[in-house]
């Protein structure tokens, strides 16, 4: 069956650490992998997209990578601060568009 | 640029009555997308529309959800009647056109309780 896991539930990590999050899946084949941050009481916000034939992309102190071979993608949020404090959500397109799944989420502390 | 309207904010109701949700999408964007977020689960996509016309709603329970989208603009969805375990946010969101590659832009949310 299709299934897309991240990592954990809740993940706490020291202010100024690098944050790292990870989306898996299983029985899809996307061709585009979104990451989109969602705060208590609010919609998702979307913060980067990568390519299947991408490894890497960063925005500021943002990086995606994406292994098609692993299914896998990594989030990484380097010198992190408590406002980065958010659920992380990933999401993917399988069929061009026909069928855009999220995962469950990631609901990232960074501690002062 | 205005973002993407939701009304109501909150709406609580008893089961088996029914709730209508509203939205306005950003203007001039093609794609408006509905899905449903459970408490601690991702949103999952109820139905998408490209302009007026239905791109996908096969995870749409349609023994008692609708939604439509008249002259390609706002958009509306409709439960009748209401179980327990529709509680849950109701996103709406946008984007340019369709594809993966597009952003989407979402709204607020209408977080309905049925009790």
């Amino acid at each position: 069956s299709q299934k897309i896991e991240q990592n954990s539930e809740a993940l706490n990590i020291q202010e100024g650490k690098t944050a790292t999050l990870t989306c898996n899946y299983t029985n899809y084949s996307p061709a585009y992998l979104q990451w989109y941050r969602q705060d208590p009481g609010r919609g998702p916000v979307f913060l980067l997209l990568i390519r299947e034939n991408e490894k890497e992309k960063r925005k500021e102190r943002l990086k995606v990578t994406f292994d098609t071979t692993l299914k896998q993608s990594l989030f990484h949020i380097t010198a992190s601060q408590p406002a980065d404090s958010a659920t992380y959500l990933c999401a993917l397109d399988d069929n061009y568009g026909q069928n855009f799944v999220f995962g469950p989420g990631t609901r990232l502390s960074v501690l002062p | 640029e205005a973002g993407v309207a939701q009304s109501p904010r909150y709406k609580i109701i008893e089961k088996r009555q029914s709730v209508a949700f509203w939205c306005n999408p950003i203007s001039g964007h093609a794609t408006l997308y509905w899905y449903q977020q459970i408490l601690g689960q991702g949103p999952k996509l109820l139905i998408q529309f490209q302009n007026n016309g239905v791109v996908d709603d096969s995870q749409l329970p349609k023994d008692r959800f609708s939604a439509e989208r008249l002259k390609g603009v706002d958009s509306t969805l409709k439960i009748q009647p209401a179980k327990l375990e529709d509680s849950a946010v109701y996103l709406c969101a946008s984007s340019p056109s369709r594809g993966g590659t597009d952003t989407q832009y979402f709204g607020p949310g209408t977080r309905l309780t049925v009790l």
